[in-house]
């Protein structure tokens, strides 16, 4: 079965430093990967996906990166946080090709300030 | 692109009774409408979903509901228990991709 690791689960960190988070993924090959935001008491936002090894899209203009170095490898990262950059992000693997289930990790709550 | 919106953003129901969400969308050629639920602190987690074929889908307590004339579905939850409570995001295919509505908070008062 198909299973899903974050992390880390949570981090504080001060406006203007680095960040990175990562997301692999086991028990499937190939894999449509997306990365969301949430907001405290928000909805979903959609921040990135990838459709294979170094394929991005962005959905929101941002000072946020992503990367997929490997299949089952997908990275957050921004170079400066800022304090709106706060929030709860999803990693989420696509089941059953395009617009199919979405398997969500368990998340990293990042807090900036 | 595909707008969801979700009715209403929160719901007070008693322990019990019935509770329903419902949302509509814009893009008439989507074809997939999943349920997710997100408990507080949790990642949100598939309950249930409905693809265009369909009018119908039940699994115990929880049912959706597809229109795709109206373009609009529901969720329906019977004999609310506390568990039920949580924050209930639908979503819609579009442009090959989901997208989300902003969420229901549903509070199942004991």
């Amino acid at each position: 079965s198909q299973t899903i690791h974050q992390w880390p689960a949570t981090l504080v960190q001060p406006v203007g430093s680095p960040l990175s988070l990562e997301c692999t993924v086991e028990g499937t090959s190939n894999p449509n990967l997306y990365w969301y935001r949430q907001a405290a008491g928000r909805g979903l936002q959609l921040l990135f996906y990838s459709v294979g090894i170094g394929q991005i899209s962005s959905e929101v203009p941002q000072n946020l990166s992503a990367s997929r170095p490997q299949d089952r490898q997908f990275i957050l990262s921004s170079k400066k946080l800022l304090l709106s950059d706060s929030g709860f992000y999803l990693c989420a693997l696509e089941a059953g090709g395009p617009t199919g289930e979405l398997f969500f990790g368990e998340g990293s709550r990042l807090t900036v300030l | 692109g595909e707008n969801v919106e979700q009715h209403p953003s929160t719901l007070s129901v008693q322990e019990g009774d019935s509770a329903v969400i419902k949302c509509t969308y814009s893009d008439s050629a989507s074809n997939y409408f999943p349920w997710y639920k997100q408990e507080l602190g949790k990642r949100p987690q598939l309950i249930i979903d409905i693809r265009s074929n369909v009018g119908e889908k039940k699994d115990q307590r929880i049912a959706v509901t597809l229109n795709k004339t109206a373009k609009h579905f529901s969720l329906h939850i019977t004999e609310t228990q506390p568990e039920d409570s949580a924050v209930y995001f639908c979503a819609a295919t579009g442009n090959n991709r989901l997208a989300f509505g902003k969420g229901n908070q549903v509070v199942v008062i004991p």
